[in-house]
């Protein structure tokens, strides 16, 4: 059964201080690997897609990196505005429904 | 419209009654997708529609659970005889093609009494 696994599940940071959050997954035949951002009472907004081990995307603070058995999403010098709860989710095999795991909690102060 | 639109963003009902939540995705967009969020949790898959082929309902968590996709566009999630446990957050999704790239709607709040 496919799995996703997000550490930690929440996270508190100075403005300024950079950190990675980590997401985990047990998969059979990775297609893709993607992060989105939730802000409180709004849906899921789309950050990256990474599709093969070794690839790295980045937006702004955000830079987000994959191997066999996760990735991570690291965040550079974060902002009070990079508050939010980032999401990883899978697409795997012949399925068309990406497998979100319980996401990470971020808060940045001033 | 320029996003997903969900409607009623919020609804307050009691347990036993049937309720209605919609969704009219972006247009353009084949693939429409249903997730429900409860506090705390991540997003759990309920049920996929891509043109006109045959809807993936592998996520409806029970026979209350139906949903449908009129002229390949607005689609309606119906909960039946609603339980406290339905209670939650019920997103819609929709994109071009296959999944990955989705444009959330800003959901449909459900509490059951």
């Amino acid at each position: 059964e496919d799995q996703v696994t997000q550490s930690p599940e929440a996270l508190r940071l100075q403005e300024g201080e950079s950190s990675s959050l980590n997401c985990s997954y047990t998969v059979s035949g990775l297609r893709g690997l993607f992060w989105y951002r939730q802000d409180p009472g709004k849906g899921p907004e789309f950050l990256f897609t990474l599709y093969s081990a070794g690839e790295e995307k980045e937006k702004e603070r955000l830079k987000a990196t994959l191997t066999k058995k996760e990735s991570f999403l690291h965040i550079t010098a974060p902002k009070p505005e990079d508050s939010a709860t980032y999401l990883c989710a899978v697409l795997s095999g012949g399925y068309n429904k990406l497998i979100f795991g319980a996401g990470t909690r971020l808060a940045v102060h001033p | 419209g320029a996003g997903v639109s969900q409607s009623p963003s919020n609804k307050v009902t009691e347990k036993g009654k049937d309720v209605e939540l919609r969704c009219d995705p972006i247009s353009g967009h084949t693939a429409l997708y249903w997730y429900r969020q409860s506090l705390g949790q991540g997003l759990e898959f309920l049920i996929y529609f891509q043109g006109n082929s045959a809807p993936d309902k592998s996520g409806l968590p029970s026979d209350r659970f139906s949903a449908e996709r009129t002229g390949g566009s607005v689609s309606t999630l119906t909960i039946q005889r609603t339980q406290q446990e339905d209670s939650a957050v019920y997103l819609c999704a929709s994109s071009v093609k296959e999944a990955g790239e989705l444009f959330f709607g800003e959901g449909s709040r459900l509490t059951v009494l």
